[in-house]
């Protein structure tokens, strides 16, 4: 089973300033890498798929990056509604996701 | 406009057994395999199960292998989970997810709202 390791577990922030969320595959993905956005009581929701391509309706201050074992979502400006929980995931061998990134209000 | 509605999430004692559906809209439902994901309450996200749009090929997480089986109904539109032996590790909110394919791998791109499946004596 490939394992992804997200880091930072929780990332402090204030509103406007750039978020760099990271994600590592145990073992290569190439480029079979998603990135999902969850808000309290609410269902996951696709922002990147295949690393860097942003999914449908998806701001562009979202961007995805990377390739092989390690990936990076950044937020280029941190709005209001971005505070949540992020999710990679992995589709090149079954699917696997990572344990997610806390963003917060500092 | 994509609509995927869970239902059958209940309170269920450890050992029971549960069958959880999903009616799909707004897209062909036999053009594309179908997932159940789940999440247990405070946890993070954990891919259950899958089913090609024949119906023909099945694949399942191995913490639920042998006690869940994935199916599905074209001429409904619906997706099912049915589950047995349960534990209080099933406990979670169960998602009925629509992919989008890209070269041959699927991404998650329509979630259902959930329903929860809570396993206590």
């Amino acid at each position: 089973e490939i394992v992804l390791t997200q880091s930072p577990a929780t990332l402090s922030l204030s509103p406007g300033e750039r978020a760099t969320l990271s994600c590592r595959a145990s073992q290569s993905v190439g480029t079979y890498l998603a990135w999902y956005q969850q808000k309290p009581g609410q269902a996951p929701r696709l922002l990147i798929f295949d690393a860097s391509n942003r999914a449908t309706g998806i701001p562009a201050r979202f961007s995805g990056s990377g390739s092989e074992t390690d990936f990076t979502l950044t937020i280029s400006s941190l709005e209001p509604e971005d505070f949540a929980v992020y999710y990679c995931q992995q589709c090149n061998l079954g699917f696997t996701f990572g344990q997610g990134t806390k963003l917060e209000i500092k | 406009e994509v609509q995927l509605v869970e239902s059958g999430g209940d309170l269920v004692q450890p050992g029971g057994s549960l069958r959880l559906s999903c009616v799909a809209s707004g897209f062909s439902f036999s053009d594309y395999s179908m997932y159940w994901v789940r999440q247990a309450p405070g946890k993070g996200l954990e891919w259950v199960s899958g089913i090609r749009g024949s119906g023909a090929i099945t694949d399942y997480a191995d913490s639920v292998k042998g006690r869940f089986t994935v199916s599905r109904d074209s001429l409904k539109s619906t997706l099912f989970l049915h589950m047995s032996s349960l534990t209080a590790a099933d406990t979670a909110v169960y998602y009925c997810v629509k992919p989008f394919g890209l070269r041959g791998h699927d991404y998650f791109d329509f979630w259902g709202q959930g329903t929860l499946v809570s396993v206590s004596s």
